[in-house]
């Protein structure tokens, strides 16, 4: 059964600071893999999707990595804003087009 | 467009009501789903439709049954549900296939009193 882990749970930084969101996942089969934001109460809003074929996704301030032989994926959050204060979530893709989340982590960044 | 949209966006209801929670999406997606969230846990897959077809059921109780009368509609029945049923439900879609991006719409807050 596929894990999915987000270290660290929390992260606070002073803005202008990069952001390195970890995530790592323990069944090497995956389809992709997707970065997704939540603010409190709302929904997901989805950053980048990582192919398995694919090493790095790029989209403005955001970059993404994937090793899928290791089983990890960070995501790099350039001269972080106090607008970047959110959680943030992996999710990874299989078969059935089914999504494995993990715990997330929760930023905030200092104005 | 990539909007995914629910309705309602809070939902308060008893535990011997029925109800129900609806989705829709334009973007000519074949694959949708419904997923539950708790306070300050990540969202578990509850259900996945294909090209209209239900294709996973997560071991979902009965009191939860989804519906998907058209492409571009999906709905989650709700009926005599319990206090722990309260949760943040969302609605996502997809192209079917390996190497698609899921949308999410912005979730129903359901209250079971």
């Amino acid at each position: 059964k596929q894990e999915v882990t987000q270290i660290p749970a929390a992260l606070s930084v002073p803005e202008g600071e990069n952001l390195v969101l970890n995530c790592s996942f323990t069944d090497s089969a995956i389809y992709n893999l997707q970065w997704f934001r939540q603010d409190p109460g709302k929904g997901l809003t989805s950053l980048l999707l990582i192919q398995s074929s694919q090493r790095e996704q790029t989209s403005g301030r955001l970059n993404a990595s994937l090793d899928k032989s290791s089983g990890r994926s960070t995501l790099y959050i350039a001269a972080s804003q106090p607008g970047d204060s959110a959680t943030y979530l992996c999710a990874v893709g299989a078969a059935g087009n089914k999504l494995t989340f993990g715990g997330g982590t929760r930023v905030l960044v200092k104005p | 467009d990539t909007e995914v949209t629910q309705t309602p966006k809070h939902l308060v209801m008893g535990m011997t009501n029925k109800k129900s929670l609806k989705c829709e999406q334009h973007m000519g997606h074949r694959a949708m789903y419904w997923y539950k969230q708790k306070a300050k846990k990540p969202p578990e897959l509850m259900f996945v439709y294909s090209y209209e077809k239900l294709s996973i059921n997560e071991s979902v109780p009965s009191r939860f049954s989804p519906e998907c009368p058209n492409s571009s509609l999906l709905n989650l029945h709700l009926h005599a549900l319990q206090p722990e049923d309260s949760a943040l439900y969302l609605c996502a879609s997809s192209h079917p296939g390996r190497n698609t991006e899921a949308f999410f719409g912005q979730g129903t807050r359901l209250t079971v009193v």
